[in-house]
């Protein structure tokens, strides 16, 4: 079972947009809108941006975008900052497997 | 408050079991699914597997399979994830979090668990 790829660093300055690509399959990515994005800082447990591919939850802000083209994913965070410097993992359900689910290589992004 | 509560850090030696904790609180702990999840030092998140504690339903990722044993006490509504003799390459943050259909809403803090000689 592969890891979903992801590009290993994005970087931007404050105030500018940024989008971080997940590249899957046609047993994951490609049939299923089942995407989620994870965020984690430093020594602190992810934290769940977006869900069901362009979903966000309550309390996440509208700065953070999901969406899908084939079998690629993307978030896209928009008026950059600070504290948006941190690792993004992408999880997608798949059908490729007995255990249906995977994770992305993940994404270091760097506010400049 | 829906939580989960992870049980702390942990240093063991090679060889010797290990059983970690989560507990749920806030909700109804046997409706959802509780995942773990493994990062070891400097790397990416890792599925090891998930159960359902109401059935109890338990799924492995092949590269955990036989590994570690995933379980549940539905009476005080915690997850375990236990191992029967620990290697230096167990050595890694758990994390066990909530599966809300197919994506993980709620996380624990994350258990250390380091395994040296």
């Amino acid at each position: 079972q592969s890891a979903l790829t992801q590009p290993a660093s994005v970087s931007g300055s404050p105030g500018q947009s940024i989008t971080i690509s997940c590249t899957g399959t046609s047993s994951d990515v490609g049939t299923y809108n089942l995407v989620s994005w994870y965020q984690q800082h430093p020594g602190k447990a992810p934290k769940l941006m977006i869900y069901e591919g362009s979903q966000r939850p309550s309390g996440v802000s509208n700065r953070f975008s999901g969406s899908k083209s084939g079998n690629t994913a993307s978030l896209t965070i928009s008026g950059l900052q600070a504290d948006d410097e941190a690792d993004y993992y992408c999880c997608s359900y798949t059908s490729s497997s007995t255990f249906h689910y995977v994770f992305g290589t993940g994404t270091k992004v760097t506010v400049l | 408050e829906v939580q989960l509560v992870q049980s702390g850090a942990e240093v063991k030696k090679p060889g010797e079991s290990l059983k970690i904790s989560c507990k749920g609180s806030g909700y109804r702990f046997t409706s959802y699914w509780i995942g773990w999840v493994r990062q070891m030092p400097g790397k990416g998140l890792e599925w090891m597997g998930i159960i359902y504690p109401g059935d109890p339903d338990t799924r492995y990722s092949p590269s955990f399979q036989g590994q570690v044993t995933i379980s549940a006490d539905n009476s005080i509504s915690t997850a375990y994830l236990q191992w029967s003799s620990l290697k230096a390459s167990d050595t890694a943050m758990y994390y066990c979090a909530r599966l809300q259909g197919n994506y993980m809403d709620v996380w624990g803090k994350g258990t250390t668990v380091t395994v040296s000689s």
